[in-house]
This record gives structure tokens, C-alpha cells and sequence, in this order.
């Protein structure tokens, strides 16, 4: 099992550009999220979904889409990037209350 | 105020000791508790969950206080390997997961 994938590892962007996260998880997991961590914060949700075809927003969702056509793939898409999104950015998949997380994606708007 | 907050630390600390803090979460209706390990640059992972009764994993003790509204990690006889930043992590009652911005650890030689 490779767990949760996610690509690009490192990514620059300049304001006002759009970018898709890819995420994708190989253990069948319904529940999958994203979360972003800035510097002496928490991971703070961004939008999770419990199954195909249902998403919804969490605590921090402006600025970002997703969609989830598939169990194993929940891409998370910048609409017009802004500097206040530079943050490095998890993906997550869970089965019960365990979290597993991808490696994530470093991302820096400039 | 933060539904979960940690002290950051750093907690320098040589190895072989022991090293301990806690994390204090503001929803009492709060169901479930848990603590990640992050490592420099990588992903959160479960360390092990807390239970009402406390636990323990090894050299690793949870405890929690539902009356104080706070839990605890404890590491005993530290390995240089323990360096880390540890998360308090708390399920609420409405299913919400809320993270600390977590708890830097270093052991030293």
C-alpha cells in the first residue's frame, strides 16, 4: 500500500495563478480532508468529504475547491492564488479516528 | 482562545530522561484524545490514542483529566530518536477534529 500520495511536493506560484493539489489514497478510506499548517498553528481544515460525489467546507475553505468523483482521489484546487495561502498544505485519509497523512505539499505564493 | 493549546517548548532535555507536558482543550464535550508525532519537514502520525483510564505505549504515558480539561504525554529514559513535535489532537462531540500547534521535543546526547 502506498497510503496517501500527494503531488506536487514543492510548488512556487505567483499571485492570481490557479494550481490543482493532487491527493490520492490506496486503503479505501469514505473520509478524506485537506489541511493546511502555518507556522505556531494547528493544522486547520480547509474541506473534507465523507464519500464519492460529497464534500463540504471546513474551517478555513475560502480561496480553495474540491471535488471527490472517486474514493481515492480528492484534489484540492486554488482558485487565484494569494501570498496569505503560502502554507504547506495535508491531505489526510481516515477509518475510524486514525488520520493518515500524506507527505504533503510545500507551497509558496509569491 | 484556541480550542487546543500547547506550551511550543522547545523541552531540551539529555538522553535517558524524562520528559513531560500537557495540552488543555476548552470543549468539555470533547469524546476522544490523542497524540501525533511530527517530524521535521514530514507528516503527522498517530503516536497512540488517550483513554479515560490513561495509557501507556512502552517508554510513552497518556493521561487524561476530564475534570482540568487537559491530557498529558510523558516520555521515559528520552532516545535521541524521541526529537520531535508532538500534537494534541481532540475529536469533539460534533465530530470536529482539532489540533495544538504542538509541543517541540530534543533530546540531546
Amino acid at each position: 500500500n502506498a497510503g496517501v500520495t500527494q503531488t506536487p511536493k514543492f510548488q512556487v506560484l505567483k499571485t492570481g495563478q490557479s494550481m490543482t493539489l493532487q491527493c490520492a489514497q490506496d486503503m479505501n478510506h469514505e473520509y478524506m480532508s485537506w489541511y493546511r499548517q502555518d507556522p505556531g498553528m494547528g493544522l486547520r481544515l480547509i474541506h473534507y468529504s465523507v464519500g464519492a460525489g460529497i464534500t463540504d467546507q471546513g474551517e478555513v475553505p475560502n480561496g480553495y475547491n474540491v471535488s471527490r468523483s472517486t474514493t481515492e482521489d480528492f484534489p484540492l484546487r486554488l482558485l487565484s492564488a494569494a501570498p496569505s495561502q503560502t502554507s504547506v498544505y495535508f491531505c489526510a485519509s481516515s477509518k475510524a479516528d486514525e488520520q493518515f497523512f500524506g507527505p504533503g505539499t510545500r507551497l509558496t505564493v509569491l | 482562545r484556541k480550542e487546543v493549546e500547547q506550551d511550543p517548548g522547545p523541552f531540551n532535555v539529555p538522553e535517558g530522561a524524562t520528559v513531560a507536558f500537557n495540552c488543555t482543550y476548552s470543549n468539555s464535550a470533547s469524546q476522544s484524545f490523542f497524540w501525533y508525532r511530527q517530524d521535521c519537514r514530514k507528516e503527522p502520525k498517530l503516536l497512540m490514542s488517550v483513554y479515560s483510564s490513561g495509557n501507556e505505549d512502552g517508554r510513552f504515558t497518556a493521561q487524561l483529566n476530564r475534570a482540568s480539561q487537559y491530557i498529558s504525554l510523558l516520555i521515559r529514559d528520552s532516545k535521541l530518536s524521541d526529537s520531535a513535535t508532538y500534537l494534541c489532537v481532540v475529536l469533539s462531540n460534533d465530530y470536529k477534529l482539532s489540533f495544538g500547534a504542538g509541543t517541540t521535543v530534543t533530546v540531546r546526547a
